[in-house]
């Protein structure tokens, strides 16, 4: 069956290391998306891809970043990590863009 | 103001009652909406699209007003399965904006 996944689960780290955030899809979707989910707030997108070499910025996207070398995966990375990137994040998929999206798992990170 | 806005609950309701609640949205001219279930600590999961004309899912009823920006979820005969958060999803121009949730609690 086709899934998504996200590795790994869980991540202390500390401030200012580099961390990296993977995410796998097995659905062959054009489309993939990073949000970050706080308490208190939505889902909060950091950034999407519509396609191979294509990423585009989210409405938080600051101290992030993103590539898509292939289809299957987003990696997403957090350059230097701060405390206020504490958080759960989750990574998505969809076919067609503006429809139902696909959830991964989700990786809890907590930078100390 | 927010694009999405949920009333967080917590709605505590016994088995077999019936629970709504409402999502109100920013943008007239959104085009689609959904509703999104998420169990605690999990991911979210489509529950249902919500249609103009309104729709049902079984137990799940979801309602859209244009006129007043609001959409709605109501659920009848509530199981304690229905336990969960209820995420509403607006959509613009192809982006997905969430609302925060209305956690939904069924007792025994």
């Amino acid at each position: 069956d086709a899934e998504i996944t996200q590795s790994p689960r869980h991540k202390i780290t500390e401030t200012g290391r580099q961390v990296t955030l993977a995410c796998h899809q097995t659905w062959n979707h054009n489309n993939m998306f990073w949000y970050r989910q706080d308490l208190g707030h939505g889902l909060r997108l950091i950034h999407y891809s519509y396609g191979v070499h294509d990423t585009n910025k989210g409405e938080v996207s600051d101290g992030y970043s993103v590539s898509r070398s292939n289809t299957e995966d987003l990696p997403l990375t957090l350059e230097s990590a701060a405390s206020s990137q504490t958080s759960v994040y989750f990574c998505a998929s969809s076919e067609n863009v503006g429809q139902e999206q696909f959830f991964g798992p989700g990786t809890r990170l907590t930078v100390l | 103001r927010k694009e999405v806005e949920q009333d967080p609950g917590p709605f505590n309701v016994p088995e077999g009652a019936t629970v709504a609640f409402n999502c109100t949205y920013s943008n007239s001219a959104s085009q689609s909406f959904f509703w999104y279930r998420q169990d605690c600590r999990k991911e979210p999961k489509l529950l249902m699209s919500v249609y103009s004309s309104g729709n049902e899912d079984g137990r799940f009823t979801a309602q859209l007003n244009r006129a007043s920006q609001y959409i709605s979820l109501l659920i009848r005969d509530s199981k304690l399965s229905d336990s969960a958060t209820y995420l509403c999803v607006v959509i613009n121009d192809y982006k997905l904006s969430f609302g925060a949730g209305t956690t939904v609690t069924v007792r025994a």
